[in-house]
């Protein structure tokens, strides 16, 4: 089984540009999350879909972070307008659709450097 | 929302010795408590569950329990060994039906075993 996949794996930006962050969870798991990890750091929740609904997006800076999932499948995550203080690693993971399925598993992250 | 705090955030052990982390929650709906470890520049990896229903799981050297009542739970690693070394983070939720399904991390803690 393939596990979940994310690109790009690195992306280095100046303030002020865009960047968009792509991922394909494991086939057939419904719930999909986006964290933020800063350097030594925890994983911090930024949005969770299951399917192509948002259930939590308390945690998304609404102003300049945007996340869809259109089709239930794969999941864009874009920042507008980055700032110093976005470097982190974004990672997603996801979870199967079973009740006693609690396990999140995590893709590869994509680790963002804001010059 | 749910708050985990988790301690040390440092800890250095000999080989060969046991390893112990401990976190504490706040919401008493949270039911399910996993364990991810994460090495330098890779993903967390899931190493150990438990859920609410019980007090102690253990997995080869790994040991968990939970204290349902004082809101903690704890990591035992006996027998450590240099590949033990990594980031550690615990985590809580209430993955119950209309539950919040999402997982708040402890700040994390650096485990180095020293030969």
């Amino acid at each position: 089984e393939a596990g979940v996949t994310q690109s790009p794996r690195y992306a280095v930006l100046q303030e002020g540009q865009a960047v968009s962050f792509w991922c394909d969870p494991i086939s057939g798991h419904d719930t999909l999350y986006w964290y933020q990890q800063p350097r030594d750091q925890g994983p911090q929740l930024l949005v969770y879909f299951r399917d192509e609904a948002v259930i939590d997006n308390s945690q998304l800076p609404s102003d300049r972070f945007s996340a869809v999932r259109p089709k239930g499948t794969n999941s864009t995550l874009k920042i507008q307008s980055a700032k110093q203080g976005d470097t982190a690693t974004y990672l997603c993971a996801s979870r199967g659709r079973l009740a006693n399925q609690d396990t999140q598993y995590f893709g590869p992250g994509t680790r963002l450097l804001v010059l | 929302g749910e708050q985990v705090e988790q301690l040390p955030s440092i800890l250095r052990v000999q080989e060969g010795s046991s390893a112990s982390i401990n976190c504490s929650y706040e919401d008493s709906a949270s039911n399910y408590f996993p364990w991810y470890k994460q090495e330098p520049g890779e993903n967390p990896k899931l190493i150990i569950d438990i859920r609410s229903n019980m007090e102690r799981k253990q997995i080869q050297e790994l040991i968990v329990l939970l204290d349902k009542k004082a809101k903690r739970f704890s990591l035992h690693i006996t027998d450590t060994q240099p590949g033990d070394s990594a980031m550690y983070f615990c985590a809580a939720s209430d993955m119950a039906t209309g539950g919040n399904n999402k997982l708040t991390f402890g700040q994390g803690t650096v485990l180095s075993v020293i030969p």
